[in-house]
């Protein structure tokens, strides 16, 4: 039972460059989300998908997009990668939105901007 | 402006002990609560959670409690156990769908 599964774990990259993070659920849930953690910033919400073909934007949004791909995958992309996009970056899904659910997490990926 | 607000980096508790860990938020529209737990290289998992319409929810050694007047809650361990030493992040929404988290609290219970 795998759960959510990022890719990659870690990734360095160059400002400017683009990157895709890649998220996957297998639980047939309808609702995804994207987070960044920052130290002394807890998790911040980037962007999130209550349902497949909706995307929302969080709290964070500049500097990245997002593609829902089908009910399962869910994208996050930097355009042009920044230094102050280096963080920790968890994806999330939940059965629904909405009161009464709770995410299930991936193990994040690190990333740093150079 | 950090809207959910966990004051307390740290805290470390003697095994079987009672650690009580403390939120505070400052939007009155917050009306779900919700608890995690993290260990180092991993993904926040989910704890427990509550409704603004209680006060108190319990689940095993898990135990929250909401002040709405003071918009203040807490999550008490009893006992606490080694395996317990993780970063507990407080989480709240006022819809559903998005999500604030406080910055964490790194709980050390010492065997």
């Amino acid at each position: 039972n795998a759960g959510v599964t990022q890719t990659p774990k870690f990734q360095v990259l160059k400002t400017g460059q683009s990157m895709t993070l890649q998220c996957a659920q297998d639980m047939n849930h309808n609702s995804m989300y994207w987070y960044r953690q920052d130290p002394g910033m807890g998790l911040r919400l980037i962007y999130y998908s209550a349902s497949e073909g909706t995307t929302d934007k969080g709290e964070v949004p500049n500097g990245y997009n997002v593609s829902r791909l089908n009910k399962r995958e869910f994208s996050l992309r930097l355009e042009s990668a920044a230094p102050s996009q280096t963080s920790v970056y968890f994806c999330a899904s939940s059965e629904a939105a909405g009161q009464g659910t709770a995410h299930t997490f991936g193990s994040g990926t690190r990333l740093t901007v150079v | 402006d950090q809207q959910v607000k966990q004051n307390s980096p740290s805290l470390s508790v003697q095994e079987g002990r009672i650690s009580i860990l403390n939120c505070d938020y400052t939007n009155s529209m917050f009306d779900y609560f919700l608890w995690y737990k993290k260990y180092p290289a991993e993904g926040p998992t989910f704890l427990i959670s509550i409704s603004s319409i209680k006060d108190k929810n319990e689940d095993g050694r898990f135990t929250v409690f909401l002040n709405k007047s003071a918009k203040h809650l807490s999550l008490h361990i009893v006992p606490s156990q080694p395996g317990d030493s993780a970063v507990y992040f407080c989480a709240a929404t006022p819809t559903g769908n998005q999500f604030y988290f406080g910055t964490g609290t790194s709980l050390t219970v010492i065997p």
